[in-house]
């Protein structure tokens, strides 16, 4: 069965760093492209980051230099590594994996991180 | 990156059809037919329902349709039922460095 499990989430404080896992099963990250996309609570969904099979990297404007997206092919497993967080950083993070003409056809059913003092 | 222009809500009754828009641009919906759509019920992660416009994955209902008309894409739900209550988002693929761009979402009322 296709699955991905999102796990890391918590509450931090403002400037602190945190690091989500997304284990996969039923399929290769690697040979995938994966998306971080998160949502704020009452909010709808923003994309974050996407990391290709290729290993190409690219971030939303708001989290670019913050955020660094991963993968370890030997664990099947994607990670967002959040830096600096601020209280706008605040949300649920599903990971993603892209589907036909940049879809995300399996979803996570995400983690969630609270940025507060 | 802006996000696409959705309406905040639309409603209809049981066996009725609607249609959700999405406004973009020419960099983003109006570039490309790499428009998807995604349910999202409360508390649930979102389902892809639409790809590249107007495909269906597999297991998801024909009464779901979509189309794309210079830079503003539509969902359209047929016979509406009760489950079809959720929220709605449109995504595109964008020239911008971001790559993906979201709509603010569309709550669906089912009277």
């Amino acid at each position: 069965e296709v699955q991905l499990v999102e796990s890391g989430g918590g509450l931090i404080q403002p400037g602190g760093s945190l690091r989500l896992s997304c284990a996969a099963s039923g399929f290769t990250v690697s040979s995938n492209y994966m998306s971080w996309v998160r949502q704020a609570p009452g909010k709808g969904l923003e994309w974050v980051s996407v990391i290709y099979s290729g290993g190409s990297t690219y971030y939303a404007d708001s989290v670019k230099g913050r955020f660094t997206i991963s993968r370890d092919n030997s664990k099947n497993t994607l990670y967002l590594q959040m830096n600096s967080l601020r209280a706008e950083d605040t949300a649920v993070y599903y990971c993603a994996r892209g589907g036909n003409g940049y879809s995300y056809e399996v979803w996570g059913q995400g983690t969630m991180v609270t940025v507060s003092s | 990156q802006s996000a696409l222009t959705q309406p905040a809500s639309v409603s209809g009754s049981p066996g009725q059809s609607i249609t959700i828009s999405c406004t973009g641009t020419s960099s983003d919906v109006g570039g490309y037919n790499y428009v998807s759509w995604y349910q999202q019920h409360p508390g649930k992660a979102p389902k892809l329902m639409i790809y590249e416009v107007s495909n269906r994955p597999s297991g998801v209902s024909n009464r779901f349709s979509g189309s794309k008309s210079g830079n503003t894409a539509s969902l359209t739900i047929s016979g509406l039922q009760a489950e079809d209550e959720a929220d709605y988002y449109c995504s595109s693929y964008t020239s911008s460095s971001t790559h993906v761009v979201f709509g603010g979402g569309t709550k669906l009322t089912v009277l």
